[in-house]
C-alpha cells in the first residue's frame, strides 16, 4: 500500500519563476493539505483541498495556489518565486476532511530559490 | 501569542529514563490534539492522538491532556536512542480543516 508520493524530491528554481509540485495521496485518502516548513520551524498550513475544492487557507499569499483532480492528487503552484519561499512542502492526506484521524505525510519536496 | 506553544529543547535525557515534552494551545475549542516525530531529513510521522481529557497509552508512549489548562503532553518511558528526533504538537482549529503544528521540541536520547 503506496503512503503518499510527493515529485519532485527536490528542486532549485530562480527568483520570479514558477514551480508545480505533485502529491499523490495515500490509497484511500481523499483529503490534501500543503505544508510548508522552514529550517527548524514546524509545519505552517498553506491550504486543503477536498472534492476538488479549496477548503480553508493558511496565511499565505495568492502566489500560493492549488489544484486536486478527480483522482484526488494534488498539485501545488507557486508564482513570482522569492528568496522567503525555500523550505521544504508537504504534503499530508487523510480520510476526514475536519483531520480528525492526523496526517499521513509524504516525504517532502526541498525547494531552494536562489 | 501563538496558537501552539512548545519548548524548542534541546531535551536531553539518558537512555532509558523518561522524556517529557509539553505543548500548550490557545484556542480552548480545540477537540483533537496529535503527537508527530521527525527524524533529522524527514517529513513527519503520527505517533499519538487523544481527543479526551485524561492520559492515553500505546507501548511506551502515554499522551496527556488538560482541556481546563490548555496543555498536552508527551511521556516517552524506557528512552532509547532512536527516540532521539523533534516531537511536534499539533491541534486542529476548531470549525475549520486546519492542523496547527507547534515548532517542535528536539529530544537527544544519550546512550
Amino acid at each position: 500500500d503506496a503512503g503518499v508520493t510527493q515529485s519532485p524530491t527536490h528542486l532549485i528554481k530562480t527568483r520570479g519563476q514558477q514551480v508545480t509540485l505533485r502529491c499523490s495521496p495515500k490509497s484511500g485518502h481523499d483529503t490534501v493539505s500543503w505544508y510548508q516548513q522552514a529550517l527548524g520551524q514546524g509545519p505552517q498550513f498553506i491550504f486543503q483541498y477536498y472534492e476538488e475544492e479549496e477548503r480553508q487557507r493558511g496565511n499565505f499569499p495568492d502566489r500560493f495556489s492549488g489544484h486536486q483532480f478527480p483522482n484526488y492528487s494534488s498539485e501545488l503552484n507557486v508564482n513570482a518565486l522569492l528568496l522567503g519561499d525555500s523550505a521544504l512542502y508537504l504534503c499530508a492526506s487523510s480520510s476526514d476532511p475536519a483531520g480528525n484521524y492526523g496526517y499521513t505525510f509524504g516525504s517532502g519536496t526541498r525547494l531552494t530559490v536562489v | 501569542q501563538k496558537e501552539v506553544e512548545q519548548n524548542s529543547g534541546p531535551l536531553s535525557v539518558p537512555e532509558g529514563a523518561i522524556a517529557s515534552l509539553n505543548c500548550t494551545y490557545s484556542d480552548r475549542g480545540s477537540q483533537s490534539f496529535f503527537w508527530y516525530r521527525q527524524y533529522s531529513g524527514k517529513s513527519p510521522e503520527l505517533i499519538m492522538s487523544i481527543y479526551s481529557n485524561g492520559d492515553k497509552e500505546d507501548g511506551r508512549f502515554t499522551a496527556q491532556l488538560n482541556k481546563a489548562s490548555q496543555y498536552v503532553s508527551l511521556l516517552i518511558r524506557d528512552s532509547q536512542p532512536s527516540d532521539s528526533a523533534t516531537y511536534l504538537c499539533a491541534v486542529n482549529a476548531p470549525g475549520g480543516f486546519k492542523t496547527i503544528f507547534g515548532a517542535g521540541t528536539r529530544l537527544f536520547v544519550k546512550a
